[in-house]
């Protein structure tokens, strides 16, 4: 089974500065996607950013990038200029593939992120 | 652009009531979720249907039963609510055979059950 650690409860980090949330996993399966969700206080969940086990490249989005190490099966994701407004909750999760057709996420326990002046 | 759409948004329960969470989409996606949200657990898959007539359980399904309408609509019924389905419930569509598409989640229904 595949299984999603997100080790950070809480990180501060001051505005404008970068930050690192982390996220490892663990898969038998060599085909898989690496998600990023950001859930704000207001509670939805908003996609950033996507990587596949089989992307040369770490992903970017604007101010999101994801530092993917293969061999330590890592996904971080780094956002960089923090705002204030990057105040929320971040789930990193996995795309499995089910049995029945089609696939699903395992989200892993997430990172509250506050940004402060 | 109204997307994955979930009613309703509050309910409080009694021990024993049941209820039917719905939740459409207008994106002509093939894959509908239901997910719940605990504190400190991430969101736990309870149920999926991979496509319009095929439904299948997931990691957290006792209690609930589901139910694809049609390929816009998926609805999560608890049929006796116990006070450990207090949550906060997600609905999520995505589209087949895109390897690298997200889900999209409805804005979820938060759910009392006294």
């Amino acid at each position: 089974a595949q299984k999603i650690t997100q080790t950070q409860p809480g990180m501060f980090v001051q505005e404008k500065e970068a930050v690192t949330l982390d996220c490892t996993y663990d898969t038998s399966d060599p085909s898989y996607g690496l998600f990023w969700y950001k859930q704000p206080s207001s509670g939805e969940m908003i996609f950033l950013i996507y990587q596949g086990s089989y992307d040369q490249q770490n992903a970017t989005e604007g101010r999101y990038s994801l530092n993917f190490q293969k061999a330590r099966k890592s996904a971080n994701l780094v956002i960089s200029a923090s705002q204030l407004g990057d105040s929320a909750m971040y789930f990193c999760a996995m795309r499995e593939r089910l049995t029945g057709g089609g696939n699903k996420l395992t989200f892993g326990t997430g990172t509250q992120l506050k940004v402060e002046l | 652009n109204a997307g994955v759409t979930q009613t309703p948004k509050f309910q409080v329960l009694k021990t024993g009531q049941s209820m039917t969470l719905q939740c459409a989409q207008d994106m002509n996606h093939n894959s509908m979720y239901w997910y719940r949200q605990d504190p400190g657990m991430g969101l736990r898959l309870i149920y999926y249907s991979a496509s319009e007539g095929t439904t299948d359980k997931g990691e957290v399904p006792n209690g609930y039963n589901v139910s694809r309408l049609n390929k816009r609509e998926f609805s999560l019924r608890l049929e006796s609510a116990a006070p450990s389905q207090t949550s906060v419930y997600f609905c999520a569509s995505r589209p087949t055979g895109y390897y690298n598409q997200p889900q999209h989640f409805g804005d979820g229904t938060r759910l009392s059950i006294l």
